[in-house]
């Protein structure tokens, strides 16, 4: 079967930096997305990768490997805004997103 | 109209009643999907179209159908709700099914069935 793992929950500190792993088995592999979703509200798009390494996106990073099956978000430069869950997904070999149940990260001051 | 809108916004509604959401986007993307989201779980698909005239199933189907008469609209009917399919709705789009294509999401539809 498909697979994403993600915690569940983290808790961080404003200013502080966090990373936030992602592991998948999928059939098939044409990218991973990164969404950030805020309570009530729908996702937005994040980050994607598609090759390994980092792709840095201002505060936002992404790194991905994909003999490992891994990736990471991370996030730097913490605000009490970042307060969100953050999704993990997979395009599969049909070219439809697998998602993980997300990690929902608390910000405290 | 900017991006993906959705209604109703949220709906309780009785066990055997059918009902019928809608999304309506106004990018010309070609593909759409449906989504549930469900505390503790993934988004899950539900069904989606590729583009105008032709859809497919998801990885949870039953008891859903949709139509894609045009770009524009895709909406998502429940014949008979079930409590089961009390959720949070999502639909949403992107420019093709390809590789890199990020999907926008409309601002979902809260279903409680009783």
């Amino acid at each position: 079967g498909q697979n994403i793992d993600q915690p569940t929950e983290m808790t961080a500190t404003e200013g502080a930096i966090v990373q936030i792993n992602c592991t998948y088995q999928t059939s098939g592999f044409n990218g991973l997305f990164w969404y950030q979703q805020h309570a009530g509200e729908a996702p937005t798009f994040l980050s994607y990768n598609v090759l390994d390494g980092l792709e840095e996106k201002g505060r936002f990073s992404s790194f991905l490997s994909r003999s490992k099956g891994y990736s990471y978000l991370l996030l730097k430069e913490l605000q009490m805004k970042d307060s969100a869950s953050y999704l993990c997904a997979v395009k599969d070999s049909n070219y439809q997103l697998i998602w993980g149940a997300g990690t929902k990260l608390i910000i405290k001051p | 109209i900017a991006g993906i809108t959705q209604a109703p916004t949220s709906q309780i509604l009785a066990a055997g009643r059918r009902m019928t959401l809608r999304c309506t986007q106004d990018m010309r993307h070609n593909a759409m999907y449906w989504y549930r989201q469900d505390l503790g779980l993934g988004l899950r698909l539900i069904h989606y179209s590729n583009t105008a005239g032709t859809t497919g199933k998801g990885e949870v189907p039953d008891g859903y159908s949709v139509s894609r008469a045009n770009t524009d609209d895709f909406p998502l009917t429940l014949a008979s709700a079930v409590p089961s399919q009390t959720s949070v709705y999502f639909c949403a789009s992107s420019g093709t099914s390809g590789a890199y294509n990020e999907q926008f999401f409309g601002p979902g539809t809260r279903l409680t069935v009783l």
